[in-house]
């Protein structure tokens, strides 16, 4: 079945760079996407990729996908303080009602 | 983007009683979405709300324990029933965005149930 597969804690010190890691299962997803969650607030779509593309970058935020081993990963650069929060990965179809998400890894950042 | 707010935000119920959480969108919306995200554990999807229609449940959900209901297109409601500790999660609603991949979900509500 449908599974997307993520570790649980990450810390990092601050001004290092964050790498997150996950798998997925689905290789018909179309959207791969990482959700950032803060505490007492909702998910925040923080960025996507699209299944054909290999990389995206955006600001300090880096996404690279390996669809051949259904790998995604995020990698933050400079993480702050303010990046600490839990992590979702997730993929969907088009239409994105289907989205599977992963447990969440949680971000400590330490000053 | 849209903004949705739920209510309420957190609470401690009783085993086998029933809590109605509150969902509402600053826009309309055609369809609404009701996650589950039990503690360590990954978002899962209850049921999707169209307006006008009973709501479609996955696998592992039915309308007795979760009932919804959407009698307008910017509010929403999921009713966990018969209430035992397995329930204690935080429930999410989500509304698709304008374009497919985007989707956007509100605070949540963290229920316990003793």
């Amino acid at each position: 079945g449908e599974d997307v597969e993520q570790s649980l804690f990450l810390s990092v010190r601050e001004g290092d760079s964050s790498v997150i890691n996950c798998t997925y299962t689905d290789s018909s997803s179309t959207y791969l996407y990482w959700y950032k969650q803060e505490p007492g607030a909702g998910l925040q779509l923080l960025t996507y990729i699209f299944s054909n593309m290999d990389m995206k970058q955006d600001q300090r935020l880096t996404v690279l996908l390996n669809k051949k081993d259904k790998h995604l990963s995020l990698r933050i650069a400079d993480t702050q303080t303010g990046d600490s929060a839990i992590y979702f990965c997730a993929e969907g179809v088009t239409g994105g009602f289907k989205t599977i998400f992963g447990a969440g890894t949680r971000l400590f950042v330490k000053a | 983007s849209a903004v949705i707010s739920q209510k309420p935000s957190r609470d401690i119920c009783q085993r086998g009683t029933s809590l109605t959480i509150q969902c509402q969108v600053d826009s309309q919306v055609t369809m609404m979405f009701w996650y589950r995200q039990q503690p360590g554990q990954s978002l899962t999807l209850i049921a999707t709300a169209n307006q006008g229609s009973e709501a479609t449940y996955e696998s592992g959900f039915v309308i007795d324990k979760f009932p919804i209901s959407r009698p307008n297109l910017t509010f929403s409601t999921l009713t966990v029933s018969n209430m035992s500790p397995e329930d204690s999660s935080i429930y999410l609603c989500s509304v698709p965005g304008q374009v497919s991949y985007e989707q956007y979900f509100g605070p949540g509500t963290r229920l316990t149930v003793t």
